[in-house]
C-alpha cells in the first residue's frame, strides 16, 4: 500500500500558485519524499525531492513540515502545461528497501 | 542520448497468449521497475530488481513474469494467467541509492482482444 495520501483533485487559476499537499504520517527518519508528475499518456517525471529542509528547483518548490508528517509541492504561477496528476512518493534511503509505490495522486486542473 | 526505451508503445493480443514488453536504458542504472496503470488510476508496481540476476515481486506480480539478465534489460512478460491484462504499462530505472530519480519510459499500452 501507498504510504502517502493526497485529494484526489484540485483545481487552479492559470497564473496563480498552486499548493498541492501529501500527508505521510507514517513516514520514517530514513525516507525521502519525492514528487512526480504525470502529463496524459505519458510517463510520469520526476519534479523534486527532499528530506527535512525546504526545496526549490526550476519546477517547483518543496515545503516540508517540521515533523514531516507532511508536505506541499508549491507551483508558483500555474500554467495550463501544469495541468497533470502529481504523485507524492516516499523512498528510503536504504538499499535493500528499493520499492518505489505510488499512490492515486492529486490530478489538478489549470483553468485560463 | 541516455533514457529508457520501452517497446512496443501499442500492442494487441488475443486471449490465451503470452507476451512480452521490452525494457532497455542505457543510464547504467542498478534498479528497475514495472508499473501497471489502468484508466484513471494511479502505478501500481508489478515487479522490481535492485541488481542483475535479482528481483522483487511488487503487489499485483500474480500473472507476470520478468528476468534481470542483463543491467540494461528488464523484460516484462504478460503471461496468460494475467486475468485483466488490458492495461498501459511503464519501465523505470533509478540509480541504487537512496536521493536517485526514477526515469520513466512513455510506456506500452496493450490491449487484450
Amino acid at each position: 500500500d501507498a504510504k502517502t495520501t493526497q485529494p484526489n483533485s484540485m483545481e487552479s487559476n492559470e497564473e496563480e500558485p498552486v499548493h498541492l499537499p501529501c500527508n505521510h504520517s507514517t513516514i520514517s527518519g530514513t525516507d525521502y519524499i519525492h514528487w512526480y508528475r504525470q502529463l496524459p499518456s505519458q510517463g510520469p517525471e520526476y519534479v523534486i525531492h527532499g528530506l527535512t529542509s525546504n526545496v526549490n528547483n526550476r519546477m517547483a518548490s518543496l515545503a516540508i513540515a517540521e515533523d514531516r508528517k507532511s508536505s506541499t509541492l508549491i507551483l508558483h504561477r500555474a500554467t495550463l502545461r501544469d495541468a497533470a496528476v502529481y504523485y507524492c512518493i516516499l523512498r528510503d534511503q536504504g538499499y535493500n528497501n528499493n520499492d518505489m509505490r505510488f499512490g492515486a495522486g492529486t490530478r489538478l486542473t489549470v483553468k485560463p | 542520448d541516455g533514457g529508457i526505451t520501452q517497446s512496443p508503445k501499442y500492442l494487441f493480443r488475443k486471449e490465451g497468449q503470452n507476451v512480452t514488453l521490452s525494457c532497455e536504458q542505457n543510464l547504467n542504472h542498478d534498479a528497475m521497475y514495472w508499473y501497471r496503470q489502468d484508466p484513471g488510476q494511479g502505478l501500481r508496481l508489478i515487479y522490481y530488481s535492485q541488481i542483475v540476476n535479482d528481483f522483487q515481486k511488487g503487489d499485483i506480480a500474480e500473472g507476470y513474469s520478468v528476468s534481470r539478465e542483463k543491467k540494461e534489460s528488464f523484460p516484462l512478460t504478460v503471461t496468460s494467467a494475467q486475468k485483466n491484462p488490458t492495461a498501459f504499462y511503464l519501465c523505470a530505472s533509478s540509480q541504487g541509492k537512496y536521493t536517485g530519480e526514477l526515469f520513466f519510459g512513455e510506456g506500452s499500452r496493450l490491449t487484450v482482444l
